[in-house]
This record gives C-alpha cells, sequence and structure tokens, in this order.
C-alpha cells in the first residue's frame, strides 16, 4: 500500500511570489489534513479536507488556503509569499472519521528568500 | 480552541533507564490522544494513541496514561534504547474531524 506522497520535495521562493503544494493520500482516507512546522512553533494545523470540503481551519492568514479534487487528492497555495512562511509542509491522511492515525507524508520544505 | 502544553522540552537519559513524557490539553471535549515520533528528517510517525474512553494503554515498551479528570495524558518509556532517540509529540483531537492539536515537542536523547 502507497504511502502519503508530497510533491515537491524541496522549494525556493521569492518573498511575494505564491506556491503550490500537493498531497496524495493513502487509497481510500479521504479526509487531507495540512500542516506547518517550524523550529520555533512546532507542528500547526493549517486546515482539513474531507470530500472535497474544508471540514477544519486552523488560525492562518488568508493567503493560505487549499482545495481537495474528487480523488482526494489536495493542494494548498500560499500567496504572497513572506520570508516567515519558510517551513516543512506535512500532510497526513486519515480514513473519513476523527479518532484515527494520521498518515504524514514526508513533507515539502519550502524556503522563502 | 484546543491547547496542548508538553514537558519537557528536552530529556537525555541512559540507555536502559525509563524516560516520561507529559501533556497536558485544555478541551475536555477532547476524545482522542495521539503520540508521535519523528526522527532527524523523517515524518512524524504514530507510535501510540489512546482514546477517551481508556485509562491506560500498552504496547511492549511503550505505555500511555489518560486521566480525563486532570486533563493530562502521559508517554512512558521504559528500556530506552539509543533508537528511541528522537523528538517525541503529544496531540489532542477533539472534534468530528482529524484536526489535531500538537505538543511543542519533547527531544528524547538515550545515551548509549
Amino acid at each position: 500500500k502507497a504511502g502519503v506522497t508530497q510533491t515537491p520535495r524541496y522549494l525556493i521562493k521569492t518573498r511575494g511570489q505564491q506556491v503550490t503544494l500537493s498531497c496524495s493520500p493513502i487509497s481510500g482516507h479521504r479526509s487531507v489534513s495540512w500542516y506547518q512546522q517550524t523550529p520555533g512553533q512546532g507542528l500547526q494545523f493549517l486546515f482539513e479536507y474531507f470530500s472535497e470540503t474544508q471540514r477544519n481551519k486552523g488560525n492562518f492568514p488568508g493567503r493560505f488556503s487549499g482545495r481537495q479534487f474528487s480523488n482526494s487528492r489536495s493542494e494548498m497555495n500560499v500567496s504572497t509569499l513572506e520570508l516567515g512562511d519558510s517551513a516543512l509542509y506535512l500532510c497526513a491522511s486519515s480514513l473519513a472519521t476523527g479518532g484515527t492515525e494520521a498518515f504524514f507524508g514526508q513533507g515539502t520544505r519550502l524556503t522563502v528568500v | 480552541g484546543e491547547n496542548v502544553e508538553q514537558h519537557p522540552s528536552t530529556l537525555s537519559v541512559q540507555e536502559g533507564d525509563s524516560a516520561v513524557i507529559k501533556c497536558t490539553y485544555s478541551d475536555s471535549a477532547s476524545n482522542y490522544f495521539p503520540w508521535y515520533k519523528q526522527e532527524l528528517g523523517k515524518r512524524p510517525q504514530l507510535i501510540i494513541d489512546i482514546r477517551s474512553n481508556v485509562g491506560e494503554k500498552k504496547d511492549q515498551r511503550i505505555a500511555v496514561t489518560l486521566n480525563k479528570t486532570a486533563k493530562h495524558f502521559s508517554l512512558h518509556i521504559t528500556e530506552t534504547q539509543p533508537e528511541d532517540s528522537a523528538v517525541y509529540f503529544c496531540a489532542a483531537q477533539y472534534n468530528a474531524g482529524n484536526m489535531l492539536t500538537f505538543g511543542g515537542g519533547t527531544r528524547l536523547m538515550v545515551k548509549p
């Protein structure tokens, strides 16, 4: 069974640009969540998508957005990049309901210069 | 919203000793509490989890205890080995979805 796949693995962008990250969940998993990991703030929840709908949203500015497609693949977009957006972005896939294991992808390392 | 605090932030033990990491949560509606291990440069991986209707769960050298009244839960690792060295995160989930609120992490170092 293939795991959670995130692309690309590494990205370098300039301030003001925008970026799109992709996540393919485990087959059969309908929930995809996104997290930002930084040394200072730890792991912070961005949003969760289930059946193409945003089910939960964290405390991030509107520059961070996402979507989910009918095949459960998800993308997140960050517009007008700031230096502080440099982080490891992790996505996690889960079965539909809560209380079950979240399987993480290897992450996308975003560096904003 | 939920808030999870985790202590200590770093923990150094001798190989063979036990290690204990503690977390407290704020929302009494939280009902699922997983623990993740993240080795350097790798993805977080679930090592054990517990649901709110259970007080304790054990899996070989790892155990988790939950005190719902006090709103805290702990990870216990016995007979630590160098390969246990990693960052450990506790988390809490309190709503119908899969949103996890993580603690700040504990860097565990097991000295041979």
